[in-house]
């Protein structure tokens, strides 16, 4: 099972609405990571916890949040974002320095 | 220079024939590499992974490393207009424990039929 599930796939929000995204894999791996994809570009890394621990953060906005509850589960917890942040996010998850493999993605909207 | 270089495209094929994608990357101490397919409003697929020096074949793929030129290619034969969709070339380097996975901007495949 290669399985990371992502909720929710679609999610519209105000410049003044905290909302959060979630990432869940069962396959053991103790590497997730945040990306935000914008339209015909590549995945651009935000964030990446190893062994439950924040291990990269590229310079993401304090808007952005990340929380990592346990080995299974990854959090973005959004607050006061604007309409540029619009984008597809996506999580994935690996082994050390292994093959990650990628959610579906969350497409968010900032209106 | 960017870490992880490719030829944006797109690059077209007859159906049938060899796709060649090619990818360069900076960072002389990275350890893996992947290549994934990604279709259009779809997330990153993992097709092929290579982590040593040579060639390594899954079924119509082939992935080619050679650390030396810091260099790493997909062929794909017998393209298929269902390979049609943008190849991303990854590279994990030793930042962040071996976790950090910088992606290519990624090649546009086009197989016409």
């Amino acid at each position: 099972d290669t399985e990371v599930t992502q909720t929710p796939k679609h999610l519209v929000m105000g410049m003044t609405n905290k909302k959060s995204l979630k990432c869940e894999q069962h396959m053991g791996h103790r590497a997730m990571y945040w990306y935000k994809q914008k339209a015909k570009k590549p995945p651009e890394l935000m964030f990446v916890y190893s062994y439950e621990k924040l291990s990269i953060n590229e310079s993401v906005p304090s808007r952005f949040s990340p929380e990592c509850p346990n080995s299974s589960l990854l959090n973005l917890h959004l607050h006061a974002l604007q309409p540029e942040d619009s984008a597809l996010y996506l999580c994935a998850s690996s082994q050390d320095g292994g093959e990650a493999f990628f959610g579906q993605g969350t497409r968010l909207t900032v209106v | 220079q960017k870490e992880v270089e490719q030829n944006s495209g797109p690059l077209s094929v007859p159906e049938g024939a060899i796709a060649s994608l090619n990818c360069t990357y900076s960072d002389r101490g990275s350890q893996s590499f992947f290549w994934y397919r990604q279709y259009s409003g779809k997330s990153p697929e993992l097709i092929m992974f290579i982590y040593s020096n040579g060639d390594k074949e899954d079924g119509r793929f082939t992935a080619q490393l050679n650390k030396a030129s810091q260099y790493v290619s997909l062929l794909i034969r017998d393209s298929q207009p269902s390979d049609s969709a943008t190849y991303l070339c990854a590279v994990n380097g030793l930042t962040g424990g071996g976790n950090k996975l910088t992606f290519g901007t990624g090649t546009q495949l086009k197989v016409e039929l």
